[in-house]
């Protein structure tokens, strides 16, 4: 199995500051005949199931606030919010599917200083 | 709009079978360019594929290893909707159960249904 460990677990930051999550995977997560990292980020609000951010590392789902970017490559990623909104408040997960069994990380809770 | 709508008891008893029923709209469980799956969450195991299906000329199916002898997932295209039945359920099954969709050309789940939470206990 693919172990997807993020960092921090938890996060304060201001409102109006960058808020920065990062996420291992245990392998490569790199399809080398398209050039797609298979990893996505999600949003977790209390209450809600997650709701899809970000696909192939860096692509921004329809309607979600460019505010919320991805980046990074094979095993190495992160997910930006660069600037915090009230909103923002959630936990934050990602998730490889480069190979079943598809797995998440351990989530990150952003509040609000 | 694909929503997913999802119905089932909420109370299991050790040793039965948990099922779960996820109705969908706005798509179909037989599409070719769709892939319906199955996600539990707790707060010791954190969120866990269970597995999913689809249709590309033929059904497929994938479960996770840890479930694999114990877990079934079945499409039902005359109702639209797709299935979760798994046997035998102790404590640890106990979760926050979802349905989720990944269209093609995206990979990640993109539409959820609401979650059902199931407690097993005697």
């Amino acid at each position: 199995d693919i172990v997807m460990t993020q960092s921090p677990d938890s996060l304060t930051v201001s409102l109006g500051e960058r808020a920065t999550i990062t996420c291992k995977s245990s392998q490569s997560v790199l399809y080398s005949s398209n050039n797609k990292n298979y990893l996505a980020w999600y949003q977790q609000k209390r209450g809600q199931p997650p709701k899809l951010l970000i696909y192939w590392a860096s692509t921004r789902e329809s309607g979600v606030p460019d505010r919320f970017s991805g980046s990074g490559s094979g095993t190495d990623f992160t997910l930006t919010i660069s600037s915090l909104q009230a909103e923002d408040v959630a936990v934050y997960y990602c998730q490889q599917y480069y190979s079943p069994p598809l797995t998440f990380g351990g989530g990150t809770k952003v509040e609000i200083k | 709009q694909v929503q997913l709508q999802q119905s089932g008891p909420r109370l299991v008893k050790p040793s039965q079978t948990l099922s779960l029923t996820c109705a969908i709209s706005g798509d179909s469980v037989s599409s070719n360019s769709a892939i319906w799956n199955w996600i539990r969450q707790s707060p010791s195991r954190g969120l866990e594929w269970l597995g999913r299906t689809y249709y590309k000329s033929k059904w497929f199916l994938d479960y996770a290893p840890s479930l694999d002898s114990r877990i079934s997932i079945n499409p039902d295209t005359s109702k639209n909707q797709l299935s979760l039945q798994l046997n035998s359920v102790t404590p640890e099954d106990t979760a926050v159960y979802y349905c989720a969709r990944v269209a093609a050309g995206v990979g990640a789940f993109g539409v959820w249904g609401q979650g059902t939470m199931v407690t097993v206990s005697s």
